[in-house]
C-alpha cells in the first residue's frame, strides 16, 4: 500500500550532503497535505526528524532539514556523520485511500 | 515525558484475534490534545498505519484492515488497545503504538512511540 516512493538506498562519505526524495501524487503531497520525516535506527522504533515538511521537533540537529514541492517531498543530511546509518520514512495522509501513508523507505549507509 | 509500551501474546494461530494493549505513562490518555495509534511493520518491510482512536473514543481505521480492527481506550487505567480478528500470517508484523499531537500536526504525525511488540501468526 506504499503510494509515496523513496529510493531504497543512499550513501555517502562522512561529512556529505545527502538527500532522500519521497515522490508521491495528486491525492497525497501533491493535495497540499503536510510530510513528516521518521528516522529508524537498526532494531529500534521510528523517531520523529521533521514535522510539517520542514519542521524539526526539539532535539533533532538541524543537519536534518526538509522541503515539498509539488508532488514530492525531500530530507537532506548535512554533514553526514556514522550514527545517521538508518532507514528513514517519509509519510503523509492520502485522500483516495482515505488514511495515513508511509513511504517506502530509504536505507543510509556511510561510507 | 511520556512513554508507551506494547504488552500482548507473541504468539497468534491463524483465524484467531490479536489483541494488544498500550500503556501510557508520563501523562493522561484522557488528553484531548492526542490520537492514539497504532502502526506495525512487517518483518524487514515497511510500515503501515492501522488506526487511532481520541480520548473520546473516536476511530479511525485503515479502510483495508477496517473490517477486522477495534481500537479502545481506558482511560481508568491509562491504557488503548488493538483487536485485530481473523489474522492470517500476512498479519506477522512488529506492532507500535504511538503518540499523534493534535497541536502541532494535526494529528498527522507521531512524536512517541513504544518499543514495538513482535507478533508472529503461526499455528
Amino acid at each position: 500500500q506504499s503510494v509515496l516512493t523513496q529510493p531504497p538506498s543512499v550513501s555517502g562519505a562522512p561529512g556529505q550532503r545527502v538527500t532522500i526524495s519521497c515522490t508521491g501524487s495528486s491525492s497525497n503531497i501533491g493535495a497540499g497535505y503536510d510530510v513528516h520525516w521518521y528516522q529508524q535506527l537498526p532494531g529500534t522504533a521510528p523517531k520523529l526528524l521533521i514535522y510539517g515538511n520542514n519542521n524539526r521537533p526539539s532535539g533533532v540537529p538541524d543537519r536534518f532539514s526538509g522541503s515539498k514541492s509539488g508532488t514530492s517531498a525531500s530530507l537532506a543530511i548535512t554533514g553526514l556523520q556514522a550514527d545517521d546509518e538508518a532507514d528513514y520514512y517519509c509519510q503523509s495522509y492520502d485522500s483516495s485511500l482515505s488514511g495515513y501513508v508511509f513511504g517506502t523507505g530509504t536505507k543510509v549507509t556511510v561510507l | 515525558q511520556v512513554q508507551l509500551q506494547e504488552s500482548g501474546p507473541g504468539l497468534v494461530k491463524p483465524s484467531e484475534t490479536l489483541s494488544l494493549t498500550c500503556t501510557v505513562s508520563g501523562g493522561p490518555v484522557s488528553s484531548g490534545g492526542y490520537y492514539w495509534s497504532w502502526i506495525r511493520q512487517p518483518p524487514g518491510k515497511g510500515l503501515e498505519w492501522i488506526g487511532y482512536i481520541s480520548y473520546s473514543g473516536n476511530t479511525n481505521y485503515n479502510p483495508t484492515l477496517r473490517s477486522r480492527v477495534t481500537i479502545s481506550i481506558h482511560t481508568s487505567k491509562n491504557q488503548f488497545s488493538l483487536k485485530l480478528s481473523s489474522v492470517t500470517a500476512a498479519d506477522t508484523a512488529v506492532y507500535y503504538c504511538a503518540r499523534a499531537p493534535l497541536a502541532y500536526c494535526g494529528g498527522d504525525c507521531y512524536d512517541s512511540w513504544g518499543q514495538g511488540t513482535l507478533v508472529t501468526v503461526s499455528s
